[in-house]
């Protein structure tokens, strides 16, 4: 089961450019994730949406912006990012409660930083 | 996040052995996930936990939760080209947002 999506799916861009990623999820969640995910590593988490608001932020630069409209929608923008941002970038969402968090993973972005 | 022991790395089976991985972690966690990632895409849910001693099945796969809460393994029967890709673990101490991944197990499955 998926249900969320992302795009776009590949990106490329320069290090002054500024882009955004795009992530919808259609589970009714209440709880979005935004992860980063490199060659050789384990997924990172960058950021965490509950009921819209952010709860968790792990040191992430701030060339890397998240956005949280709405329950479904999550945004990071980019700016002026470094080569060694380059990697998979992967939404989750989950319905968080006292007993399960289970989070639903979209396809990714794959981010090429040149 | 706390990073769990996942093993074997990776493995190279043929078409129709059975496969074994496991996970461990340093404290108790509440949750245990397995998801397969295939390349470019993003993980999928194969088998969630929830309960010490559960036992669940998706088909050819079962995951157990550990009595101990500290462990969970995955078994593939009948194992299929198709089930080429890297499988990750995933707990959840149920104390914040963040689950905690293992590093992966690479399973390759030759004809």
């Amino acid at each position: 089961e998926t249900g969320v999506t992302q795009t776009p799916r590949h990106l490329v861009m320069g290090m002054t450019n500024k882009k955004s990623l795009k992530c919808e999820q259609h589970l009714g969640h209440n709880a979005m994730y935004w992860y980063k995910q490199s060659a050789k590593k384990p997924l990172e988490l960058m950021f965490v949406y509950s009921l819209e608001e952010r709860v968790e932020n792990n040191s992430v630069p701030s060339r890397f912006s998240p956005e949280c409209p709405n329950s479904s929608h999550l945004f990071l923008h980019l700016h002026t990012l470094q080569p060694e941002d380059s990697a998979l970038y992967l939404c989750a969402s989950s319905q968080t409660s006292e007993y399960t968090d289970t989070q639903y993973f979209g396809p990714g972005t794959r981010l090429t930083v040149l | 996040g706390q990073q769990l022991n996942q093993s074997p790395q990776s493995m190279f089976i043929q078409e129709g052995e059975d496969v074994s991985m496991n996970c461990t972690s340093s404290s108790i966690f509440n949750t245990w996930l397995w998801y397969k990632q295939d390349p470019g895409e993003g993980p999928v849910l194969l088998i969630a936990l929830y309960k010490a001693g559960e036992l669940t099945s998706n088909g050819r796969l079962t995951a157990q939760f550990g009595i101990t809460r500290k462990d969970s393994f995955l078994n593939i029967s009948a194992s299929i080209p198709s089930d080429v890709g890297i499988y990750f673990c995933a707990g959840n101490s149920n104390s914040g947002y963040a689950l905690n991944f293992g590093k992966g197990t690479s399973l390759l499955v030759t004809p």
